[in-house]
């Protein structure tokens, strides 16, 4: 089944504390992106990625790291998680700037 | 900046009802457009794509309509039945651009 998976679904976590978000799709698309969903803001693009070892910012990428070292994996990382970074996270990707697919989500609580 | 605005913000209607969702967008250089559903909690599911040089597309009893020269698109639910009840995301992609603008929704709710 054509698919994004994100792992972990729920994260409850401490100011500070390395964490990484992981994102993998079977589809053999290049591009993927991360998203942060939150209230009364709507969806906004952190990262994204155009192929292997290409990254580019998105909207809101500050407190964020990504690494796109396989085509399929582009984890999401957060060197030192403050309580503004609390939000429903999305990975997505596409070919190119088409359809593009997300993954169920990861609800993300600093604490 | 592109901005994306759907109205209305919420819906509530009887089943069996067809009804119009509203996307407006104030940059019409744009490659395409998506509409999504999403359920409370969940992932964004898409429904369909209209790339810019189309005028609609349709998919069951769903239909969307793109006039970029207005800025708007619309998506036509028709005969609506209560597992329609989502909230329905707009997201327009520029021309040249990885980084699409999300509507913030029309939460819809379907009732028997």
């Amino acid at each position: 089944e054509a698919q994004v998976t994100q792992n972990p679904r729920y994260l409850i976590t401490v100011t500070g504390k390395k964490l990484t978000v992981t994102c993998s799709q079977n589809m053999n698309h290049e591009y993927m992106s991360w998203y942060r969903q939150d209230p009364g803001l709507g969806l906004r693009q952190i990262y994204y990625s155009m192929n292997v070892e290409v990254t580019d910012k998105g909207d809101v990428p500050e407190g964020y790291k990504v690494s796109r070292k396989e085509k399929r994996n582009f984890p999401l990382i957060l060197e030192s998680p403050s309580p503004n970074q609390t939000s429903l996270y999305f990975c997505a990707s596409s070919i190119g700037y088409n359809e593009q697919f997300f993954g169920p989500g990861t609800r993300l609580t600093v604490l | 900046k592109q901005e994306v605005t759907q109205i209305p913000a919420a819906l509530s209607v009887p089943e069996g009802e067809n009804l119009v969702l509203n996307c407006s967008f104030t940059d019409s250089a744009i490659y395409n457009l998506q509409w999504f559903r999403q359920d409370p909690g969940k992932g964004l599911t898409s429904l369909l794509l209209i790339q810019s040089s189309q005028r609609e597309q349709t998919s069951g009893r769903l239909n969307a309509s793109l006039d970029k020269s207005s800025g708007r698109s619309t998506l036509y639910i028709a005969a609506s039945q209560p597992g329609d009840s989502a909230t329905y995301l707009c997201a327009v992609r520029p021309g040249g651009s990885y980084i699409p603008t999300f509507g913030r929704g029309t939460s819809l709710i379907v009732h028997p």
